[in-house]
């Protein structure tokens, strides 16, 4: 079992719709989830940090983090083809020091 | 708040030679820098974690005396790749985290090609 595992895609959604991307962890004992986007070609850019159960919001996006299921989600509201991307689900696993342990990604196409 | 910059963005270099990569934190003091690789498609790859004034601590599989890692202050870490080869090509980035938590934030990567 992977320790951070995300379905690679793609997902392909339209343009105004709810993307909804997922990530499980194997780790019970993380406490610290981020949500990287990374466009082709260039580095990964921090969008969300969650460490608490339930939802949190900023702007367009909503992590969601269920610490029991050992899930973390991110939701993307009225996607426009800009969010067109890779999105990285990154934990730092219990035992790996500072180190964040990173899913292999999903690609994200928002479609006009 | 938060930038890391990385220098050069792209670079050519004859297989043999050695070449340096720089990562600097603009704002933030980074108690912790990491470096990674990545090739076309795929995942990122930690190669090493390294902290300020601290020798390099580098994932299995990584050569250390080929990826030679300096962290000299907090707010600068360097990336040597010595006697590079065509198979060394890739897109190297570097990510630097702060104290008090674990977020890394990203250079905008340096696209090394051996020829």
């Amino acid at each position: 079992q992977k320790e951070v595992e995300q379905n690679s895609g793609p997902l392909s959604v339209p343009e105004g719709a709810i993307a909804s991307l997922n990530c499980t962890y194997s780790d019970r004992g993380s406490q610290s989830f981020f949500w990287y986007r990374q466009y082709s070609g260039k580095s990964p850019e921090l969008i969300m940090s969650i460490y608490s159960n339930g939802d949190k919001e900023d702007g367009r996006f909503t992590a969601q983090l269920n610490k029991a299921s050992q899930y973390v989600s991110l939701l993307i509201r009225d996607s426009q083809p800009s969010d067109s991307a890779t999105y990285l689900c990154a934990v730092n696993i219990r035992g790996g020091g500072n180190k964040l342990t990173f899913g292999t990604g999903t690609q994200l196409k928002v479609e006009l | 708040g938060a930038v890391v910059s990385q220098h050069p963005s792209w670079v050519i270099c004859k297989s043999g030679t050695s070449v340096k990569i720089e990562c600097r934190s603009l704002d933030f003091q980074a108690t912790t820098m990491f470096w990674y690789r990545q090739f076309p498609k795929q995942s990122l790859m930690l190669m090493a974690t390294s902290n300020e004034g601290s020798k390099a601590t580098y994932e299995q599989g990584v050569e250390k005396d080929k990826f030679l890692i300096n962290h000299a202050s907090l707010t600068l870490s360097t990336l040597t790749v010595t006697s590079a080869h065509p198979e060394d090509s890739s897109f190297y980035i570097c990510s630097a985290s702060g104290t008090g938590g674990y977020e890394q934030y990203f250079g905008p990567g340096t696209r090394l090609t051996v020829t």
